[in-house]
């Protein structure tokens, strides 16, 4: 089985930096996606990691480190649209399937 | 651009009725899922397709079928619709390339079973 645990909310001043973290423990492990949802919309892709290390996109950037379990979704710059929730799962060993943790809600404020 | 198009945005149905959900993308992708997203729950696999007439079970599939019988097209099916089956439902694909390819989410359809 899998389990994957994100902070339910966070609140980051507009202009700053928020960082979002993400553990897991899986039976195996193929990759970790990030999402963001805005309220009443559908999640778009935001970033994979199946390496080590830091994925660099924009304003966005997603770090894993496999042996700790571990990921984070750095935003920079924020704005007030960034406003959302953010989607942390995991694909396993093998497998199409992708299991989310709940998501994180970030509020950014003035 | 990837498109995943579910029938209807909001849906009012009520308890007993057999409910359909219908879900089409255009990207010629292998696999299909249906999700339901509740509050404090957070995203559950219903039901996945990784091919024509092929069907898997997720971690919630009771009380929920689905049909695939072509490949842009995967329907999601309340056999006797019940209140606790009130939720929003995500239909999303993806390329079949195993693990590492991003799923793209239909709009959802909100459904609320009175």
């Amino acid at each position: 089985g899998q389990n994957i645990d994100q902070p339910t909310e966070m609140t980051a001043t507009e202009g700053a930096i928020v960082q979002i973290n993400c553990t897991y423990q899986t039976s195996g492990f193929n990759g970790l996606f990030w999402y963001q949802q805005h309220a009443g919309e559908a999640p778009t892709f935001l970033s994979y990691n199946v390496l080590d290390g830091l994925e660099e996109k924009g304003r966005f950037s997603s770090f894993l480190s496999r042996s700790k379990g571990y990921s984070y979704l750095l935003l920079k710059e924020l704005q007030m649209k960034d406003s959302a929730s953010y989607l942390c799962a995991v694909s396993g060993a093998g497998s199409y399937q992708l299991t989310f943790g709940k998501g994180t809600k970030l509020s950014v404020i003035p | 651009d990837v498109k995943v198009t579910q029938s209807s945005r909001y849906l009012v149905k009520r308890t007993g009725e057999k409910v359909f959900l219908e879900c089409v993308q255009d990207m010629d992708h292998e696999n299909m899922f249906w999700y339901r997203q509740d509050p404090g729950l957070g995203l559950r696999l219903i039901y996945f397709s990784y091919d024509v007439k092929m069907k898997e079970k997720g971690d919630i599939p009771e009380g929920y079928s689905v049909s695939r019988e072509k490949k842009e097209r995967f329907s999601l099916i309340l056999e006797s619709a019940s209140t606790n089956q009130t939720s929003m439902y995500l239909c999303a694909s993806s390329l079949k390339h195993r693990g590492n390819q991003p799923q793209h989410f239909g709009d959802g359809t909100r459904l609320s079973i009175l």
